[in-house]
């Protein structure tokens, strides 16, 4: 099966923009999850969905947005970009909600 | 603050040699998992164990889990220069919504 997939995987944006990451989980997983890593912080749970409702979301800001399509590919936008929110974006899916398979991740700088 | 606060931080060993690392908790759990994360990549799931397991190998990992200390344990043995990453333990809390991860331990293995 092929694997988790993210795009772009590099991004750089400017403050005040908006931006969009996009999440291709593996074949027949419903459910995906988003992270934020950064090195002050370590990893935060950001929102999860599942059969394209959110079932649960973190303690981030409404700036950090997401959905999730029919085939279970998911977004996640964050709008009105901070310096704060340059980071690593992991996005992972999961057939059971246990084991999670994580994808190589979305590098955004905000410049 | 983090669910899960992995111990040592960082650990430097030679090839060959086992490391062990540790993951305290604060909360009852339903499980414990082990990720691995090369350098700025996806996390790669290791290990899984339930509350009511106290004891699970695959490979050369082993993993303990003692509950009444809120605590666990992994151990590589014979390690390897490939085994080099940052290691996360990842807590599903009773009740809980998504999986905590704590700040990680990053292991180097020297030749």
């Amino acid at each position: 099966k092929a694997g988790v997939t993210q795009t772009p995987r590099y991004l750089i944006k400017t403050r005040g923009q908006q931006v969009t990451l996009s999440c291709s989980p593996i074949s027949g997983h419903r459910s995906v999850s988003w992270y934020q890593q950064t090195p002050g912080q370590g990893l935060q749970f950001l929102f999860e969905y599942f059969s394209e409702t959110q079932r649960n979301k973190g303690n981030f800001p409404g700036r950090f947005s997401g959905r999730q399509f029919s085939n279970s590919r998911s977004e996640m936008n964050v709008s009105t970009l901070e310096l704060g929110d340059s980071a690593l974006y992991l996005c992972a899916s999961s057939f059971q909600g246990i084991e999670q398979y994580f994808g190589p991740g979305t590098r955004l700088t905000v410049t | 603050s983090q669910q899960g606060e992995e111990d040592p931080q960082a650990l430097s060993i030679q090839e060959g040699e086992n490391a062990t690392m540790n993951c305290s908790y604060k909360t009852s759990i339903n499980n414990l998992q082990w990720y691995r994360q090369n350098s700025g990549r996806g996390l790669v799931h290791l290990i899984l164990i339930r509350s009511n397991e106290r004891e699970k190998h695959s490979g050369r990992l082993r993993v303990t889990l003692d509950t009444s200390k809120k605590s666990s344990s992994l151990l590589i043995t014979a390690s390897r220069a490939a085994d080099t990453a940052s290691y996360f333990c990842a807590t599903e809390e009773v009740g809980g919504q998504n999986f905590v991860f704590g700040p990680g331990t990053r292991l180097s293995v020297l030749p």
